[in-house]
């Protein structure tokens, strides 16, 4: 168990519509970082949170955004969903040391 | 434009010999690798880490070792079991407490 909680586990919808995908990260990690992996590809960096404020962006999509909230939980809002948007997306934390993050179990989404 | 790549995506094995899996990168400025082994329906599970500054990382029955001319690392596994058998990804970072930039990932079976 790494320690970094996600919800859903799994994520059923429709094109056109929006979904929230929720990360606790481990006691004491201030930075979260959002990935996604689609089909046969590696992670793909999406963005990442340092206590409550933005810290990097990758190839985040404009339809997509996240926060992090005081308690240091993020969320990774996705809208205007697409077929293309199927993946599993993953959080990590970290503190930072030797840069190791330290993942949760992802939620899949599917984009009916 | 992938900076990581590991160009195998399979991997088979014999339990009891050695396991190499091998990463390519381009970026120069990369200053921590990272090797994360993945189980279906789980997150990736940090296993070993190697700084630019180093050329070999051990840790009971793996070994990272890092050729930074030729912008190479591999990893060791020594001997294999059958457990081990999962998805591997090398990762990299070119800044402390940064983003990850994984390769394709390798996946690694280890026959009985």
């Amino acid at each position: 168990d790494s320690g970094v909680t996600q919800t859903p586990k799994h994520l059923i919808t429709a094109t056109g519509q929006r979904v929230t995908l929720r990360c606790s990260p481990r006691s004491g990690d201030l930075s979260v970082y959002w990935y996604q992996q689609s089909l046969d590809q590696g992670l793909q960096f999406l963005i990442q949170y340092y206590n409550g404020e933005e810290r990097a962006k990758g190839n985040i999509l404009e339809r997509f955004s996240a926060q992090q909230f005081p308690d240091l939980h993020s969320e990774l809002n996705l809208s205007s969903l697409e077929l293309g948007d199927s993946a599993l997306y993953f959080c990590a934390s970290s503190r930072g040391e030797k840069n190791i993050q330290y993942f949760g179990a992802g939620t899949r989404l599917s984009v009916l | 434009d992938q900076q990581v790549k590991q160009n195998s995506p399979s991997l088979s094995v014999q339990e009891g010999r050695i396991s190499i899996l091998n990463c390519d990168y381009t970026n120069s400025m990369f200053d921590y690798f990272l090797w994360y082994k993945k189980y279906p329906a789980e997150g990736p599970t940090f296993l070993i880490s190697i700084s630019s500054i180093k050329d070999k990382n051990e840790d009971g029955r793996f070994t990272v070792f890092l050729n930074k001319s030729a912008k190479h690392l591999s990893l060791h596994i020594v001997p294999s079991q059958p457990g081990d058998s999962a998805v591997y990804f090398c990762a990299a970072s070119a800044s402390q407490g940064g983003k990850l930039i994984f390769g394709q990932g390798t996946e690694l079976s280890v026959k009985p």
